[in-house]
């Protein structure tokens, strides 16, 4: 069956380092993966897309990888601030069109002043 | 431009009770989708409608949950009967294109 990962339920960094996020996934071949920030009591923000002939996306301070081989992708944080703590949730489509996403468990980060 | 609106914020029911949700989305925004998530997972789809139609309801409980999306743009989720189970944090999500998907603020359901 379809499994999504995300390497750990929750991640410890100090401030000023890279966070790193791992995202899984088995069965599955996602035409891209999108990665979401979600806060205590509010719905997920929209953060990064990646397709899947695409090996690297980058937005500001965040940086996305993309291993259809690997059947993996990299989330990094880089200069990581307390501001940055938050759930981060990877999902994967399977083709454009039917829009349909399907969210990993999420990994809880925070970042240690 | 406002974001998605969801009402109620919080609701609390004994369970067998019943409890609709409303989601307003973005205007303009032809997609629509309601997600249930639990405590410490991820969001999980229930249906989604394109404009009025729907375009894929396999998650959907269909022998306690419906949902509806009159004229296209405003959408209602009930639950009837509820059970405990049901407790979790409801998501609207409505999207233009490209996958990329707006989430309105959830409604927090207890069962009791």
């Amino acid at each position: 069956s379809q499994k999504i990962e995300q390497n750990s339920e929750a991640l410890n960094i100090q401030e000023g380092k890279t966070a790193t996020l791992t995202c899984n996934y088995t069965n599955y071949s996602p035409a891209y993966l999108q990665w979401y920030r979600q806060d205590p009591g509010r719905g997920p923000v929209f953060l990064l897309l990646i397709r899947e002939n695409e090996k690297e996306k980058r937005k500001e301070r965040l940086k996305v990888t993309f291993d259809t081989t690997l059947k993996q992708s990299l989330f990094h944080i880089t200069a990581s601030q307390p501001a940055d703590s938050a759930t981060y949730l990877c999902a994967l489509a399977s083709n454009f069109g039917n829009e349909k996403l399907t969210f990993g468990t999420g990994t809880r980060l925070t970042i240690i002043p | 431009e406002a974001g998605v609106a969801q009402s109620p914020r919080y609701k609390i029911i004994e369970k067998r009770q019943s409890v609709a949700f409303w989601c307003n989305p973005i205007s303009g925004h032809a997609t629509l989708y309601w997600y249930q998530q639990i405590l410490g997972q991820g969001p999980k789809l229930l249906i989604q409608f394109q404009n009025n139609g729907v375009v894929d309801d396999s998650q959907l409980p269909k022998d306690r949950f419906s949902a509806e999306r009159l004229k296209g743009v405003d959408s209602t989720l009930k639950i009837q009967p509820a059970k405990l189970e049901d407790s979790a944090v409801y998501l609207c999500a409505s999207s233009l294109g490209v996958g990329v998907q707006s989430f309105g603020p959830g409604t927090r359901l207890t069962v009791t």
